[in-house]
């Protein structure tokens, strides 16, 4: 079955600078979805992407979407300590069992 | 306010009963999902309902089952026969179709002893 590989698994950085997580499928997706899990919270849908090559900017969030559509990456840049959390990929494996990857946790020193 | 309720928040139950975990949502939607979050793991899914009386395995079903006999309802009853049943569990749910978001629930962190 479809497997939606995340890296890396954990990421500390100093407030201000910039984070990347990136995604992997094994199988091409018809589209993915980036969630956001704050520490003892529940992941909160941040965007989707669908077509090939797509790019989604929300504030300091920058998205891309692969030009196979097998890859995702996530940018932050500058972050601030509210950044902090674990981020999430996920895509469909068909048209309805949606899979998560393993998720980057980000943690940042003030 | 439409949204989606997972009771209890936490749970404790002693090795060898059965539990059920609710799951309830009012945002009219169809397809529902369980999923189990240990720390410092991902979601792992482990069962998913596209419709009602109908529900799929998802890839961590063994020892865990469910009911979906209406459509705002998908109770997860986590058995026996799970070997390692301490986990946080999630509930989800969207629309039908396959470039929908998922909606999830607050949580429920239960607690085997």
């Amino acid at each position: 079955g479809q497997q939606v590989m995340q890296i890396p698994q954990y990421q500390h950085v100093q407030e201000g600078e910039d984070f990347t997580t990136y995604c992997n499928s094994s199988t091409t997706l018809s589209n993915i979805q980036w969630y956001k899990q704050r520490p003892g919270g529940h992941p909160v849908f941040l965007i989707q992407l669908v077509k090939s090559g797509e790019v989604k900017k929300q504030k300091r969030l920058t998205f891309q979407f692969g030009e196979a559509k097998k890859n995702s990456s996530l940018h932050i840049t500058a972050t601030q300590t509210t950044d902090v959390g674990t981020y999430f990929c996920a895509g469909y494996q068909g048209a309805q069992k949606l899979v998560f990857g393993q998720g980057t946790r980000l943690t940042i020193n003030p | 306010d439409g949204g989606i309720t997972q009771s209890p928040k936490y749970l404790f139950r002693k090795e060898g009963q059965n539990v059920t975990l609710s799951c309830e949502q009012n945002l009219n939607h169809d397809a529902m999902y369980w999923y189990r979050q240990d720390p410092g793991q991902g979601l792992r899914l482990i069962y998913y309902s596209q419709i009602v009386n109908d529900f799929q395995k998802g890839d961590i079903a063994e020892g865990y089952s469910v009911s979906r006999e209406k459509k705002e309802s998908f109770p997860l009853t986590v058995t026996s026969a799970q070997k390692n049943p301490t986990a946080f569990y999630l509930c989800a749910s969207s629309m039908w179709g396959a470039v929908t978001e998922a909606f999830f629930g607050q949580g429920t962190r239960l607690t085997v002893v």
